[in-house]
């Protein structure tokens, strides 16, 4: 158990609708992570948040936004889904420069 | 801009025997170099970093990986291979504050 949680674990809906992934990081880590693993395009780094604010941005489409509250947990909210959206979403947070992300399981979103 | 190779999408090796997991990486000044293993549905798990000092590195289960500065490799190695370490294995890289660059993995397949 890598002490990161995400949460639900599995997501269906239809193309169109939104939907919004949330993730609880380590104890004391403040940075958190976003990626998104398909078949096609491996691992994609989203984005990234630090004590709240963004930090780094990827290739996060202008149709998925994300926030990281005051209690450090973090959404990520996907709109207008499309079928190229179902993949494996991945929370990650560390605890500063150097040091190794942590993993929480994923959640599976299929847009139908 | 930094980027991460994993040359070989799929290793196979007999039980027992040492294996290989190869990464190269292009990253300016010194970088920040890491393995991680993703079991089938499960998220991404640390295995070991290289951050600065020797160049070999020790890390969980038994691997190990070997930092070559000339060579920008960071190859992931263990001694005697395990049926239990078939998984998927991610070689990735940063620098400074920059965000984890990931290879595109390769699926490793230890056969009894």
């Amino acid at each position: 158990d890598s002490g990161v949680t995400q949460t639900p674990k599995h997501l269906i809906t239809a193309t169109g609708q939104r939907v919004t992934l949330r993730c609880s990081p380590r104890s004391g880590d403040l940075s958190v992570y976003w990626y998104q693993q398909s078949l096609d395009q491996g691992l994609q780094f989203l984005i990234q948040y630090y004590n709240g604010e963004e930090r780094a941005k990827g290739n996060i489409l202008e149709r998925f936004s994300a926030q990281q509250f005051p209690d450090l947990h973090s959404e990520l909210n996907l709109s207008s889904l499309e079928l190229g959206d179902s993949a494996l979403y991945f929370c990650a947070s560390s605890g500063g420069q150097g040091h190794e992300q942590y993993f929480g399981p994923g959640t599976r979103l299929t847009v139908t | 801009a930094q980027s991460v190779a994993q040359p070989e999408d799929q290793v196979n090796v007999a039980e027992g025997n040492p294996l290989t997991v190869k990464c190269t990486y292009s990253v300016s000044g010194n970088p920040y170099l890491f393995w991680y293993v993703q079991y089938p549905n499960r998220g991404l798990q640390f295995l070991l970093k290289y951050i600065t000092g020797d160049n070999l590195v020790k890390g969980s289960y038994g691997f190990e990986a070997e930092f070559n500065k000339s060579q920008t490799s960071f190859h992931l190695k263990k001694p005697s291979a395990l049926v239990s370490d078939s998984a998927l294995y991610f070689c990735a890289a940063a620098r400074g504050n920059t965000p984890l660059v990931f290879g595109k993995g390769t699926r490793l397949s230890v056969i009894a």
